[in-house]
């Protein structure tokens, strides 16, 4: 049972140039999110999809866009990356809400912007 | 706006002795909290969780208290193992587990030396 899956695991690239940062999770849940880890400012929360078919803006989401592809894919797409967007991006599945339940992180993406 | 507020950015403590982590929050309402720890180079995964009806959850080395008077939880390892060196966060999850905007404190590392 692979959980979350995050391609690529690392990352270079250029100011103004495009990426899209893949995740999905095998484990049928219906929520899910992107968060980006900084040193000293912990984990932000970029965009997060309660469901197929919404999406919704996080802590974070200048400079991001998302799409949550179905029910097991959700993307985080940056259409002109920026060095201030280096960082180390999680992305989380949640199996459902009404009471409480823990995240589901992948192991991350390390994306370094020169 | 649910907040939490991790305001140790490090502890260190020596194999065997207790490690207190901790956590703050703004507001009131039914709430669930839970702690992540991460390792480097891999995503948090869930360690423990209370609900804001108790005041004490245990899981092995692991006690989670809530003091809803002063608005403060803690976690607490005891004895520590070098193993337990990691990232803790707190995440508050309120509204009664219908709110889907997910946020946590910044992190505290906890190194165990031996």
């Amino acid at each position: 049972n692979a959980g979350v899956t995050q391609t690529p695991k690392f990352q270079v690239l250029k100011t103004g140039q495009s990426m899209t940062l893949q995740c999905a999770q095998d484990m049928n849940h219906n929520s899910m999110y992107w968060y980006r880890q900084d040193p000293g400012m912990g984990l932000r929360l970029i965009y997060y999809s309660a469901s197929e078919g919404t999406t919704d803006k996080g802590e974070v989401p200048n400079g991001y866009n998302v799409s949550r592809l179905n029910k097991r894919e959700f993307s985080l797409r940056l259409e002109s990356a920026a060095p201030s967007q280096t960082s180390v991006y999680f992305c989380a599945s949640l199996k459902d809400r009404g009471f409480w339940s823990p995240l589901h992180f992948g192991n991350g993406t390390r994306l370094t912007v020169t | 706006d649910q907040q939490v507020k991790q305001n140790s950015p490090s502890l260190s403590v020596q194999e065997g002795r207790i490690s207190i982590l901790n956590c703050d929050y703004t507001n009131s309402m039914f709430d669930y909290f839970l702690w992540y720890k991460k390792y480097p180079a891999e995503g948090p995964t869930f360690l423990i969780s209370i609900s804001s009806i108790k005041d004490k959850n245990e899981d092995g080395r692991f006690t989670v208290f809530l003091n809803k008077s002063a608005k403060h939880l803690s976690l607490h390892i005891v004895p520590s193992q070098p193993g337990d060196s990691a990232v803790y966060f707190c995440e508050r999850d309120g509204s009664g587990g219908s709110n889907y905007k997910l946020t946590f404190g910044k992190g505290t590392l906890l190194t165990v030396n031996p």
